[in-house]
């Protein structure tokens, strides 16, 4: 079973529906969840952090995380085609520890 | 947030080659991260370069193939050595840093390599 699960896609939604993106995670002990976008071509970028149980939104963006169930999400509301990019999920195993372990990404797709 | 640039941003490189990227960031950081990126893969951490120490290679990583320098806060250097096509790939240099409250990992843009 691989550390960080994600579907790699390509996740295609039309411009201005919610867009789903999941990962699942192996180590139950894991503390801190990250999304990260990567446009082609280009290097990942930070755009939501989850630490706690429960939603966390900024702007058209939700995390959804569930320690219990070990899976993390990310909602995007209002569906752009600029969203349109690899969305990488990455789980920090252990409070204090410097390593990431990253999904191999979902390729999202908005059609305009 | 910490701005990180690389050279080369990409290099065609024969095989049996060795490749130094260099990694520079606008602010003192005491951990820069060397990851690599394979085609249709996600990213791999190789190893964690410390300021006056040697650095900690990941499983899968050695020095000798990856020898990484690190003589003050601000840069870093990764060499792949003895290239292979299997070597083709995006490495990224990556520090971490304060957005705010929120600690995140900040990611230079990536050097393209490619091994013939």
């Amino acid at each position: 079973q691989k550390e960080v699960e994600q579907n790699s896609g390509p996740l295609s939604v039309p411009e201005g529906a919610i867009a789903s993106l999941n990962c699942t995670y192996s180590d139950r002990g894991s503390q801190s969840f990250f999304w990260y976008r990567q446009y082609s071509g280009k290097s990942p970028e930070l755009i939501m952090s989850i630490y706690s149980n429960g939603d966390k939104e900024d702007g058209r963006f939700t995390a959804q995380l569930n320690k219990a169930s070990q899976y993390v999400s990310l909602l995007i509301r209002d569906s752009q085609p600029s969203d349109s990019a690899t969305y990488l999920c990455a789980v920090n195993p252990r409070r204090g520890t410097y390593k990431y372990i990253f999904g191999t990404g979902t390729r999202l797709k908005v059609l305009a | 947030s910490a701005v990180i640039s690389q050279k080369p941003s990409r290099d065609i490189c024969q095989r049996g080659t060795s490749l130094t990227i260099q990694c520079q960031v606008d602010s003192q950081v005491t951990m820069m991260f060397w990851y690599r990126q394979q085609p249709g893969q996600s990213l791999t951490l190789i190893a964690t370069a410390n300021q006056g120490s040697e650095a900690t290679y990941e499983s899968g990583f050695v020095i000798d193939k990856f020898p990484i320098s690190r003589p003050n806060l601000t840069f870093s250097t990764l060499t792949v050595s003895n290239m292979s096509p299997e070597d083709s790939s995006i490495y990224l240099c990556s520090v971490e840093g304060t957005s705010g409250v929120t600690r995140r990992r900040f990611f230079g843009p990536g050097t393209r390599l490619t091994v013939l």
